[in-house]
């Protein structure tokens, strides 16, 4: 069946540690997404990338960095330089080259900071 | 700016009764798509409803149906005959052509009574 695989579900972190969120899809979607999800404030997008080896900043970029080395691929590095990891982070993928087409998510990554 | 916005932080609704879900957005543009999803406790992000802009017909798929109103820029959501798996956070979403970029709102979190 085809869809969008998040990896892992729960993550754990130590202060200063960098870690990676993975996110793969067979949806053959040029577009991908991530964004983090924390109480009260909706989805807020990270990076996406519209192509291969192409990304852009999102609204809430900073501390995060991303890879887009193949089509099915959009793996998430969540830095030490981030202040406040800890939240529900989400992967998406689309193709907008359609028009209106609406995005598909992933099951997430909780990701917390011990 | 593009902006969603979701005034109703939470609502609850008793089962088989109807329920209306208030979402206003702000954009420049004359043709695009508006969206909601739902995001029950397991957390995947799934679609309810798409409406097409430039379409007068509201968007129907079952119990669920949208009061759409362009000029105004309202996307209202109505859920009829309320099921206990209706209970969810509901966000509204508005992708900007051409920018590759979905604007979520802050979501509404629908508590259904039995």
């Amino acid at each position: 069946d085809g869809g969008i695989t998040q990896s892992p579900k729960y993550l754990f972190r130590k202060e200063g540690q960098n870690v990676t969120l993975s996110c793969e899809q067979n949806l053959n979607h040029d577009a991908m997404y991530w964004y983090r999800q924390d109480p009260g404030q909706g989805l807020r997008l990270i990076y996406y990338s519209q192509i291969v080896n192409d990304f852009q900043k999102g609204d809430i970029a900073e501390g995060y960095s991303v890879s887009r080395e193949k089509k099915e691929s959009f793996p998430l590095t969540v830095t030490s330089a981030q202040k406040n990891p800890t939240a529900f982070y989400l992967c998406a993928s689309s193709t907008p080259r359609t028009g209106g087409t609406e995005a598909f998510f992933g099951q997430g990554t909780r990701l917390t900071v011990v | 700016a593009q902006t969603v916005t979701q005034s109703q932080p939470e609502m609850s609704v008793q089962e088989a009764e109807t329920v209306t879900l208030s979402c206003t957005y702000d954009t420049s543009e004359s043709d695009y798509y508006l969206f909601w999803y739902k995001q029950p406790p397991s957390r995947q992000m799934i679609l309810v409803i798409r409406q097409e802009a430039y379409k007068q017909q509201n968007a129907t798929e079952n119990r669920f149906s949208v009061n759409f109103q362009k000029a105004a820029k309202s996307f209202s959501l109505k859920i009829s005959d309320s099921q206990l798996g209706d209970a969810a956070m509901y966000f509204c979403a508005y992708p900007l052509l051409g920018t590759y970029k979905y604007i979520f709102g802050t979501g509404t979190r629908l508590k259904v009574l039995a």
